[in-house]
């Protein structure tokens, strides 16, 4: 079965670095999601991205978060100037833009931030 | 924005009860409730999910039940194991490519 994969599984990185964590969608999948879970918490929205565009964000992607789908199958995060409280499990999904919003994961990349 | 309340927290239960998670929303418009489990540092799964167009489904030992009138939906898992303990998510999808909006959470913790 498909699955949505993500590198590298763990970041480790010094505050005011800037960061890349890279998706590969399931591959029919034609809308593509960043979220976040600060460790102990819930699953936060950042990002939708569809048709070469973002859709839908959320005011915690703010201008540091950019994302980009640089060829056929990643789909980017980019952190321009890493924050401490920017430490967190960050999720991809993909979903393949049906009626419903059935939205599957990847294992996660966790950002450490130093 | 939409907010999803999710009870209890924590819930612990026997090997071979049921468990039962409730999720409440406000949006009217969302018409897609999916659940999702996770367990310690793995990746959110999507276990079963119902459409607002159906009150109940029904997955072997996992049920979801909808009540778009009270606007809650709820996970019920009967005869509990070891291997249900992790973290349950509810989440509301109002439709195709947005947001999945999340509760924050059911820790379920089955002992034998």
């Amino acid at each position: 079965e498909p699955e949505v994969t993500q590198t590298p599984s763990h970041q480790v990185t010094q505050m005011g670095q800037e960061v890349i964590l890279r998706c590969v969608p399931i591959s029919n999948h034609l809308y593509f999601y960043w979220y976040r879970q600060i460790l102990g918490q819930k699953v936060e929205f950042l990002v939708s991205f569809y048709n070469n565009e973002i859709s839908e964000k959320s005011e915690i992607f703010d201008d540091q978060f950019s994302v980009e789908r640089p060829d056929g199958s990643n789909f980017t995060l980019k952190i321009r100037s890493t924050k401490l409280e920017d430490s967190a499990m960050y999720f991809c999904a993909s979903s393949d833009g049906g009626r419903y919003n059935e939205q599957f994961f990847g294992p996660g990349t966790r950002l450490t931030v130093l | 924005g939409e907010n999803v309340e999710q009870h209890p927290s924590t819930l612990s239960v026997q090997e071979g009860d049921s468990a039962v998670i409730k999720c409440t929303y406000s949006d009217s418009a969302s018409n897609y409730f999916p659940w999702y489990k996770q367990e310690l540092g793995k990746r959110p799964q999507l276990i079963i999910d119902i459409r607002s167009n159906v009150g109940e489904k029904k997955d072997q030992r996992i049920a979801v039940t909808l009540n778009k009138t009270a606007k809650h939906f709820s996970l019920h898992i009967t005869e509990t194991q070891p291997e249900d303990s992790a973290v349950y998510f509810c989440a509301l999808g109002p439709q195709a490519g947005t947001a999945l909006i999340f509760g924050k959470g059911t820790t379920l913790s089955v002992s034998s």
